[in-house]
Formats: C-alpha cells, structure tokens, sequence
C-alpha cells in the first residue's frame, strides 16, 4: 500500500533555531497536510496544501506542495518551547476512488531546548 | 473550526469484555468518519471508513468481526472492540469529514484503551 516516508524520525534542538521537515511518497496525491500531535491528544491541522508547488505559511510555520505531487516540507522558523511534539505529514488520497483518505507518515519528534 | 469529541477520553477494561466508543461531531454533518489506532510512539493507521447508513470500509489485516463500527447518525458512529485482548490496548482516534471546498478531515482527543 501507500506509504509516506518522513525525516528527520527526531530532532533535538536549541529554542531559536529553525527546523525542517519533510516527507516523500512514491504515489501522487492531491492534498498535502501537516499535522501536530500532543501527548495524548489527537492531532491539530496545522498546513493543508492543494496544489502542486503551492507555498502556504502559517505564522513561524510554512510549508509547500512539491510540484512532483510526491513530496512536501514543512518548516518552522525560531523555534520555542511550545513546539515540542510530534509533526505528522500526510497525503490526502483522491476521493473519486478513495473517499478521501489519509496516509500518514512516520511522525517527526521535536524537541526544543530553553 | 469543526468540533469532533470522543467519549469516553480513556478506558480500562479485563480481557474478554468489550468496549465501545463513541465519535460525535459537534457542529456538523458527517456523512464519512474515519477510525485509526495508534500504537505508543507510532504514526496513526487507519482502520476502517464509517459511513452513515452503510457497511464501514475496513483497511486490509483488521478484523471486522473484532471492531464493530456503526454509523448510525450524521454525527456519531461508534467502535466497539469486541472481546478485547491486552494487544489491543492502543489510542484509538477518530475523524470527521467535512465536505465543502477542501473536504477537511477533523480528528477527535483520542481515546486510550488499556486491556489488563
């Protein structure tokens, strides 16, 4: 089945810094999401991205649509402690087929020191 | 935004019993509900599509006789794990589907399940 490859798996870094992300699939899909989860919480939407090559940012946060429909990154500038958890990519899948469903990648773990 | 609540957050049950969850969506109409289980310092895999009025779709290797899913309503459709084992033990979460432009997917807290 399909699947999305995520990287960095965890990331260590000093309050401040930038970050980035990013996820590969070898399957095509129309809707790239990005998604933070909290300990024990669902996940929050974060970035929704519908168009090939299309760059949306969201405060600190952008992210894009790569124009191959296969990837995405997501990036957070000046990174704070409340950026700590875990960021979820994931590729919506055509709903003439697939009713809209989601593939998720591996998750990437931010840790984010004072 | 769209609210999704799931009841109950956590549950602890023995080995044997069965379980049921409940997924409501608050402020809107779901016609398509998704359930996923998430394994600890996993990533969320999709189980089954609910579908108001219909079978549920389920994902290959997952047993439909075990996680019964009835979307009996717009806005609820529950899983019930059926005679549960400690292996299932997971965080199960849900999803509402909310059609329009962009066909948004908006997930529940999540519920904890712990099978002793």
């Amino acid at each position: 089945g399909q699947q999305l490859n995520q990287s960095p798996q965890s990331m260590f870094i000093q309050e401040g810094e930038d970050v980035s992300m990013n996820c590969t699939s070898s399957s095509i899909f129309n809707t790239w999401l990005w998604y933070k989860q909290d300990p024990g919480e669902g996940p929050v939407l974060l970035i929704a991205l519908y168009k090939a090559g299309e760059l949306t940012s969201n405060g600190r946060l952008t992210a894009q649509f790569g124009i191959t429909r296969k990837d995405s990154f997501l990036n957070i500038s000046a990174s704070i402690p409340s950026d700590v958890g875990i960021y979820f990519c994931a590729g919506q899948l055509p709903f003439s087929s697939n009713t809209g469903k989601l593939i998720f990648g591996q998750g990437t773990t931010l840790q984010v020191k004072p | 935004g769209a609210v999704v609540s799931q009841h109950p957050s956590w549950v602890i049950c023995k080995s044997g019993t069965s379980v049921k969850i409940e997924c409501r969506s608050l402020d809107f109409q779901a016609t398509t509900m998704f359930w996923y289980r998430q394994f600890p310092k996993q990533s969320l895999m999709l189980m089954a599509t609910s579908n108001e009025g219909s079978k549920a779709t389920y994902e290959q290797g997952v047993e439909k006789d075990k996680f019964l899913i009835n979307h009996a309503s717009l806005t609820l459709s529950t899983l019930t794990v059926t005679s549960a084992h400690p292996e299932d033990s997971s965080f199960y979460i849900c999803s509402a589907l909310a059609w329009g432009s962009y066909n948004e997917q908006f997930f529940g807290p999540g519920t904890r399940l712990t099978v002793l």
